[in-house]
């Protein structure tokens, strides 16, 4: 079965500084990974995603970029954060392609200050 | 545009009670998915359900019910004897033929079951 992690799991930034998430998958490969933000109270919001290697599809422009460097590997980055990017970010793996049927890593906690 | 809708932000019911929480979608795909899923307070979505548009079957998974009825473009959840543990955050999401895999989420639904 897939294995999803996610660190670091709580962050707490500054206005301005860069950020990098990152995202790791075990017992699978070639997956579609995912990035949703939560923001508080609200609902998920696609912002990434990756079909392969070297292959991120933005959906929101932001000032947030993604990377895939390895099959099993997504990271959420940013040179400057804003206070709107506060909020629960969480990874995603989907089986079945084409199917949705995402499952979930355990998120990481955002704060910007 | 695909379009998620679950109506209800909060409910609150007593343990034992049961509670079906509603939600509606928009799309123009033939081919679509329809999901549903847990969030407790910890913050992981918990996979519950996936059900494809040519299969309207209803489906029951212990105390979980699942009716979608195509004519009303619904995808309710019902939750039979609720218990505390049922407290979190569901969400019902949809994906299209459109939209390769991609989630299209409601707000969500905030479910309080007190003992």
């Amino acid at each position: 079965s897939q294995t999803i992690h996610q660190w670091p799991a709580t962050l707490v930034q500054p206005v301005g500084s860069p950020l990098s998430l990152e995202c790791t998958v075990e017992g699978t490969s070639n997956p579609n990974l995912y990035w949703y933000r939560q923001a508080a109270g609200r609902g998920l919001q696609l912002l990434f995603y990756s079909v392969g290697i070297g292959q991120i599809s933005s959906e929101v422009p932001q000032n947030l970029s993604a990377s895939r460097p390895q099959d099993r590997q997504f990271i959420l980055s940013s040179k400057k954060l804003l206070l709107s990017d506060s909020g629960f970010y969480l990874c995603a793996l989907e089986r079945d392609r084409g199917r949705g049927a995402q499952y979930f890593g355990p998120g990481t906690r955002l704060t910007v200050l | 545009a695909q379009k998620v809708t679950q109506a209800q932000t909060e409910i609150s019911v007593v343990e034992k009670e049961d509670v079906t929480l509603d939600c509606v979608y928009e799309t123009r795909d033939t081919t679509y998915y329809l999901f549903w899923y847990k969030q407790p307070p910890s913050g992981e979505l918990v996979f519950l359900i996936r059900r494809n548009s040519f299969d309207e079957q209803n489906e029951i998974s212990g105390r979980y019910s699942w009716n979608f009825q195509k004519s009303t473009s619904s995808f309710n959840f019902t939750i039979t004897a609720s218990q505390v543990v049922d407290s979190a955050v569901y969400f019902c999401a949809l994906s299209g033929s459109s939209n390769t895999g991609k989630l299209i989420f409601g707000q969500g639904t905030t479910l309080q079951v007190k003992p």
